[in-house]
């Protein structure tokens, strides 16, 4: 079973602050991978996507990813109310005939004014 | 335009009705997907069109049915659904359905089967 996991929260992170998520994945073979945000009653919304290992910065935003130990991350500097949300971490491997994006569970941030 | 409109934004429907959800984008993407999300749940894949053909039907019951016109569009068409089948039902396109294939979805359908 392919999995991805992501601790579900709820991560609460004072304003300001740097809120960091982490992703674990259990297939090796994983080639690229990606952060969505998702509001209450909203649908995910695509804020980071990384490839290779190391760091990649958009904004306030930090993707890093490291395959030899099968994680990626997403840090959010200086936090603000409006990034609370739950991230969603998505991981696409190779399936039997197709491509196939496995998500994770999510994590619920609070971002504390 | 990273756009993708889904119609109707709420839907309320009775277990004997039959409806549809629509999904349109011009990205230009060639593959479509249907996903449907329960509360506090990651969104579950249904189907898959990559250019405007049936690649993955996530063993989804056969009151669910796809339909893709062109590229462009993409449908769910729904019948005798139940009440568990009430949920968030997203579409998304992606340029391929390949490895590097970054999804974007729309605004979603909140469907209520009553």
């Amino acid at each position: 079973q392919k999995e991805v996991e992501q601790n579900s929260g709820p991560l609460s992170v004072p304003e300001g602050a740097i809120a960091s998520l982490n992703c674990t994945y259990s297939d090796r073979g994983s080639q690229s991978f990606f952060w969505y945000r998702q509001y209450s009653g909203k649908s995910p919304e695509l804020i980071m996507f990384i490839y290779s290992n190391g760091d990649k910065e958009d904004g306030r935003f930090t993707a890093q990813l490291n395959k030899a130990s099968q994680y990626v991350s997403l840090l959010i500097r200086d936090s603000q109310p409006s990034d609370s949300a739950t991230y969603l971490c998505a991981v696409n491997i190779i399936g039997d005939s197709n491509y196939q994006l496995i998500w994770g569970a999510g994590t619920k941030l609070i971002i504390k004014p | 335009d990273t756009e993708v409109t889904q119609t109707p934004k709420h839907l309320v429907m009775g277990m004997t009705n039959k409806k549809s959800l629509k999904c349109e984008q011009h990205m230009g993407h060639r593959a479509m997907y249907w996903y449907k999300q329960k509360a506090k749940k990651p969104p579950e894949l249904m189907f898959v069109y990559s250019y405007e053909k049936l690649s993955i039907n996530e063993s989804v019951p056969s009151r669910f049915s796809p339909e893709c016109p062109n590229s462009s569009l993409l449908n769910l068409h729904l019948h005798a659904l139940q009440p568990e089948d009430s949920a968030l039902y997203l579409c998304a396109s992606s340029q391929g359905h390949d490895m590097n294939t970054e999804a974007f979805f729309g605004q979603g359908t909140r469907l209520t089967v009553v």
